[in-house]
């Protein structure tokens, strides 16, 4: 079953717009995790967030995290055109195989120059 | 620095034919190992990953298999393939409680 579910699907901006995406999740997590994807590329991960972490920066980039709601945001700030890319979010499980994750299925972000 | 290479790019199969797409990863030891596929415009489906040389963990039944004959490579096999095995399949090393850290992906195509 799904663990992370994106918010909204697609998202168009304008170059220099912010642009907010978000994340819910349904049992309790260790970290979420953020990944971008170029199209026809592999993921990269951008930022790890704890869930004793509320908040974490990253350049342009800046994650939120409420456990209580179950839910993370991702901030990109004064977008530019080569943010164009699909962003997931992912999750490993609580207990037990915490070796993996599970990733919800993207977010499309067109930032128009 | 840790790098992880995936081949091939891309990969054009007739229906019944077999498969076998390969993974290794330098810079690292005991890695964590993951092979994902991805629908077109879909997220990332987790087929197999392995904590060690032979261990195995198989998420999806299908007539997919993975083999980890030594530490840092991983690969993806099948004995014959089906239409429904399109896709794009991704390696990955790293883990649950750190970053995963992917390759750049094979597009198989089934004819």
């Amino acid at each position: 079953s799904q663990q992370g579910e994106e918010d909204p699907q697609a998202l168009s901006i304008q170059e220099g717009e912010n642009a907010t995406m978000n994340c819910s999740y349904k049992t309790s997590i260790n970290n979420l995790q953020w990944y971008r994807q170029n199209s026809g590329r592999g993921l990269v991960h951008l930022i790890l967030i704890r869930s004793n972490e509320r908040e974490k920066h990253s350049g342009r980039l800046r994650v939120t995290l409420d456990t209580s709601k179950k839910s993370s945001s991702l901030l990109i700030t004064a977008s530019r055109a080569a943010d164009t890319a699909s962003y997931f979010c992912a999750t490993p499980p609580w207990t037990g195989a915490n070796s993996k994750l599970t990733f919800g299925k993207g977010i499309t972000l067109s930032v128009r120059p | 620095s840790q790098t992880i290479h995936q081949w091939p790019a891309t990969l054009v199969q007739p229906v019944g034919s077999p498969l076998s797409l390969e993974c290794t990863v330098e810079g690292t030891s005991n890695p964590n190992l993951y092979w994902y596929r991805q629908a077109a415009g879909r997220g990332l489906q987790l087929l197999f990953y392995s904590v060690g040389i032979g261990q195995i963990s198989s998420e999806v039944p299908q007539n997919l298999s993975a083999s980890r004959p030594q530490d840092r490579q991983f690969i993806l096999s099948s004995k014959k393939l089906l239409l429904s095995d399109s896709g794009f399949y991704l390696c990955a090393w790293g883990g649950g409680n750190q970053p995963q850290h992917f390759g750049d992906g094979t597009r198989l195509s089934i004819l």
